[in-house]
């Protein structure tokens, strides 16, 4: 199974920061990879797919780069909404993979 | 807009199986771009994926589950489920049905995800 690891596990930043996060892969993956976010007692939503495609309805703050092994989610100005947990998921082959997540805390 | 609805018990005995539904609604089952299927999150843990259907019957599964797990479609109820046998604790966790979508170009992505139900295994 290809393996994720996302990078951090936990980050504190404050309201209008730039806050990156990345995945690595342990294999290509192309660019099949996605970015969710789950916010405490709910299901996690789709915020780009495919490395850098914006799913319909998130804010264009939300951006995706990378290829092959590696890949990054930017926010580019933290907003208070999005302090939640964040992760990658590689859709290259099965099985589907996540990294472990980053929880994004206010600082 | 599609929806999608987990159902099942919340408490299941060890060693006993594990069965949950998932109600589609806003859409239908036998979309030939839809794959269905089921992710699980342990508490203050990450997410797992658990595996995968098509309407067509063509299954995928975790290799850590597969001897254990089967998932199944019904098209006249716009369904699809999960059967997880001989349970542990170790398969407590929060269950979420999703629909993973194929899009142009050979690109896959899940969009979808009902609520997530908890089940808890436990005598």
């Amino acid at each position: 199974a290809i393996q994720m690891t996302q990078s951090p596990s936990s980050l504190s930043a404050s309201v209008g920061d730039r806050v990156t996060i990345t995945c690595r892969a342990s294999q290509d993956i192309r660019n099949d990879l996605g970015w969710y976010q789950q916010k405490p007692g709910e299901a996690p939503k789709l915020l780009i797919y495919a490395v850098s495609n914006l799913q319909s309805g998130v804010p264009s703050r939300f951006s995706g780069s990378g290829s092959g092994t590696d890949f990054t989610l930017t926010i580019s100005s933290l907003q208070p909404e999005d302090f939640a947990t964040y992760f990658c998921l590689q859709d290259f082959n099965y099985p589907l993979t996540f990294g472990g997540g980053t929880k994004v805390e206010i600082k | 807009q599609l929806q999608l609805q987990e159902s099942g018990p919340g408490l299941v005995k060890p060693s006993e199986t594990l069965s949950l539904s998932c109600t589609v609604s806003g859409g239908s089952i036998s979309s030939s771009s839809s794959y269905w299927g089921w992710i699980r999150q342990p508490p203050g843990k990450g997410l797992e994926w658990i595996g995968t259907i098509h309407y067509g019957g063509s299954t995928y599964y975790d290799p850590s589950l597969k001897s254990r797990v089967t998932m199944s479609v019904d098209t006249s109820k716009n369904q699809f489920s999960l059967k997880l046998t001989s349970v542990t604790a170790a398969d407590t966790a929060v269950y979420y049905c999703t629909r993973r979508h194929r899009a142009g170009s050979g690109i896959y992505y899940i969009d979808y995800w009902g609520q997530g139900t908890l089940v808890t295994v436990s005598s």
